[in-house]
């Protein structure tokens, strides 16, 4: 079975400085990972992927995130944060070894809603 | 190219009724998939479509259907609604099977109120 916890369900930064938004997973095989980002009364957009190429992966927007696997870790951080930025955020994981290649097979967090402060 | 459509963006119905919502996939798409949003729960895995065959199904009462056209677009029915059914139901199309890539193309979602 495979699940992820984002950490904080709730993150206010101040625009120009650093975001981190928190994400760990669990999964019995080697997953791929997910960001992606829903702003108001849109729906989800992805941000960038992560499929056992390299481990920090770079995303639009200015975003990146590093899979650390032996801390099952998927962090998202971005240098300098944007009022543009204020959206809620989704770490996904999906383990088609698991799912067999189907959508039952994406488990998402919970969500992490970055405030922007200006 | 146009993105993944969604009708009606918003509805309101009550208690008892039935519900049909409508959902378009980019051009080329051939999986459909349907999630639930709600405050409390999150996201949540109704159904997939793939070549108009369900392939998945997720945790749901069977009062929640749906089904697939042969140009893929998809509709999702709720009958007997309840106000727990209040959501935002968001459609997603995607190339192939969506838990090979994780690739998700969303809609803007109808938001649901049921009174």
């Amino acid at each position: 079975a495979q699940s992820v916890t984002q950490l904080d369900s709730h993150v206010s930064v101040s625009e120009g400085t650093p975001v981190l938004l928190r994400c760990n997973y669990s999964s019995s095989y080697s997953p791929s990972l997910f960001w992606y980002v829903q702003h108001p009364n849109k729906g989800l957009q992805l941000l960038l992927k992560y499929t056992s190429a390299a481990t920090l992966v770079k995303g639009i927007n200015g975003f990146e995130a590093e899979f650390k696997k032996s801390e099952t870790s998927f962090h998202l951080t971005k240098p300098s944060a944007h009022m543009s930025d204020a959206a809620e955020y989704f770490c996904v994981v999906s383990d088609v070894w698991y799912s067999g290649g189907g959508a039952d097979g994406l488990t998402f967090g919970k969500g992490t809603h970055l405030i922007i402060q200006p | 190219k146009a993105g993944v459509t969604q009708t009606p963006r918003y509805l309101i119905k009550t208690r008892g009724q039935q519900v049909t919502l409508s959902c378009s996939p980019i051009s080329g798409h051939r999986s459909v998939s349907w999630y639930q949003q709600t405050p409390g729960q999150g996201l949540q895995f109704l159904f997939e479509y793939f070549s108009e065959t369900q392939r998945n199904k997720g945790n749901f009462p069977g009062r929640f259907s749906g089904r697939q056209f042969s140009n893929s677009r998809s509709e999702m029915n709720v009958s007997t609604l309840e106000l727990g059914d209040s959501a935002l139901y968001l459609c997603a199309s995607s190339p192939a099977g969506t838990g090979i890539t994780g690739e998700l193309f969303f809609g803007e979602g109808s938001r649901l109120t049921v009174l």
